[in-house]
C-alpha cells in the first residue's frame, strides 16, 4: 500500500510568484487536508477536500486555493506569494465513511521558501 | 472555538527516565484529541488518539495519554525514555469532525544519554 506522497520536496520562489504543490493520497482515501507549518509552529489547517469539493477551510486568504481530482490526488495553489508563506506544507489523506473518526495519514511535506 | 496549549516548548529527560509532555485543550463540544510525533524532515505520525472511549489511551512506541475532562488535559507519558524518542511532539484537538484539526505549537523532546 502506497502512503501519502508530496512533490516537490523543496521549492524556492520569489515574492509575487505563484506556486503549485501536489499531493497523492493513500490508496482508497477520498479526503485530503492541507496544512501550513511555519518554522517553530504547529501545523495550521488550510482546507479540506472531499469528493472534489472544498469541505472546510481555515483562516487563510483566497489566494490559497486547491483542487482534488477524480483519482483523489490534490493540488494546493498559492498566488501572489509573500515572505510569510515560507513554510512546510503538509497534506493528509483519510477515508471518510461518515459519522466516525477516520485517521489522517500525513505526507512528508513540501518545504517552500519565498525570497 | 477549539485550541490546545502545550506547556514547555523544550523538554529534556535522561535515557530511561519518565517522559511527561503536557497538553491542555479547549473545546466547546466533546473533543477528539491526538498526539502526533514528527521526526526531522518528516511528516506527522499519529501516536495515539482519544475518541470518547476509554480515558486512558495507549499508543505506539510505549506512549500513553489520559483524558481528564475535569482538568481539560491530555498529557502524554512514557515510563522510560529511549534515545529514539527524541523528536517533536504535537498535541491536537478536533471538534469531533475531521474538517479542522487544531495543533499546539509542539514540544521538542531531547533524550540525554
Amino acid at each position: 500500500e502506497t502512503g501519502v506522497t508530496q512533490s516537490p520536496t523543496h521549492l524556492i520562489k520569489t515574492r509575487g510568484q505563484q506556486v503549485t504543490l501536489r499531493c497523492s493520497s493513500q490508496s482508497g482515501h477520498n479526503t485530503v487536508s492541507w496544512y501550513q507549518q511555519a518554522l517553530g509552529q504547529g501545523p495550521q489547517f488550510i482546507f479540506q477536500y472531499y469528493r472534489e469539493e472544498e469541505n472546510g477551510r481555515g483562516n487563510f486568504p483566497p489566494r490559497f486555493s486547491g483542487l482534488q481530482f477524480p483519482n483523489y490526488s490534490s493540488e494546493l495553489n498559492v498566488n501572489a506569494l509573500e515572505l510569510d508563506d515560507s513554510a512546510l506544507y503538509l497534506c493528509a489523506s483519510s477515508k471518510e465513511t461518515g459519522g466516525t473518526y477516520n485517521e489522517q495519514f500525513f505526507g512528508p511535506g513540501t518545504r517552500l521558501t519565498v525570497l | 472555538a477549539q485550541s490546545v496549549t502545550q506547556l514547555g516548548s523544550h523538554v529534556s529527560v535522561s535515557e530511561g527516565a519518565l517522559v511527561l509532555l503536557r497538553c491542555n485543550y479547549s473545546s466547546s463540544v466533546p473533543p477528539y484529541l491526538f498526539w502526533y510525533v514528527q521526526y526531522p524532515n518528516q511528516g506527522l505520525q499519529l501516536l495515539l488518539k482519544y475518541t470518547s472511549a476509554a480515558t486512558l489511551v495507549k499508543g505506539i512506541n510505549g506512549f500513553e495519554a489520559e483524558f481528564k475532562k475535569s482538568e481539560t488535559s491530555f498529557h502524554l507519558t512514557k515510563p522510560s525514555a529511549h534515545m529514539s524518542d527524541a523528536a517533536e511532539y504535537f498535541c491536537a484537538v478536533s471538534d469531533r469532525g475531521y474538517q479542522k484539526v487544531t495543533f499546539g505549537i509542539g514540544t521538542k523532546l531531547q533524550v540525554i544519554p
